[in-house]
């Protein structure tokens, strides 16, 4: 596609319940990167995607959280037993395998875990 | 541990005047740094990237200049138009390995016509 794209845009969910939001890359983009934005914030690594392999899951806050990217594309970050702390915009960058190492985001799906 | 830091966290300006958001980073090792606008509700749009052996870059009404011993990079917008009212984050990547951004807070700019 011509940027990437992230589903659903909104989310409200109750405290406990689990939750999936969905990222498509630009097309061709080996590299993928979940991020997470409170309100007032800058937004916080929280995973890095080379191909279909995590090459950094150092952000995940718990075990909670999970994400993967099965065929090297599409990627799906999901948090399980959600709670009101989980409430962010979470967003989805790719890059293209390059030495300048610049990111293009999503518009982030903003959860709200109520 | 890198840490980055954008001052001031909000400006409000009238239309025409020009602007210069700071940004500075703890540790001087960065392999590039990367200015971003943010709307209201939206996601990042990358505005300028500035590779570790470079000095600035240079996109428009827009100047980014990187010093990279001092720790400080500078955004300039000149001639500022309410167009420009956005939030304004700069992040650094400290190796080309790891490729992980690490955020400023950003300086909410509002300008006014």
């Amino acid at each position: 596609g011509a940027g990437v794209s992230q589903t659903p845009s909104n989310k409200v969910t109750e405290k406990g319940k689990y939750v999936e939001l969905r990222c498509d890359p630009i097309s061709g983009h080996t590299a993928l990167y979940w991020y997470r934005q409170s309100l007032g914030q800058g937004p916080e690594f929280l995973i890095y995607f080379q191909g279909t392999g995590a090459a950094d899951d150092s952000g995940l806050p718990n075990d909670r959280f999970f994400a993967v990217r099965p065929e090297g594309s599409v990627s799906t970050l999901k948090i399980q037993r959600t709670e009101r702390g989980d409430s962010a915009v979470y967003l989805c960058a790719s890059s293209s395998d390059s030495n300048t190492g610049e990111l293009f985001f999503g518009e982030g799906s903003r959860l709200t875990v109520l | 541990k890198q840490e980055v830091t954008q001052i001031p966290a909000a400006l409000s300006v009238p239309e025409g005047e020009n602007l210069v958001l700071n940004c500075s980073f703890t540790d001087s090792a960065i392999y590039n740094l990367q200015w971003f606008r943010q709307d209201p509700g939206k996601g990042l749009t990358s505005l300028l990237l500035i590779q570790s052996s470079q000095r600035e870059q240079t996109s428009g009404r827009l100047n980014a200049s990187l010093d990279k011993s001092s720790g400080r990079s500078t955004l300039y917008i000149a001639a500022s138009q309410p167009g420009d009212s956005a939030t304004y984050l700069c992040a650094v990547i400290q190796s080309y390995n790891t490729d992980k951004l690490i955020f400023g807070t950003g300086t909410r700019l509002q300008v006014f016509p």
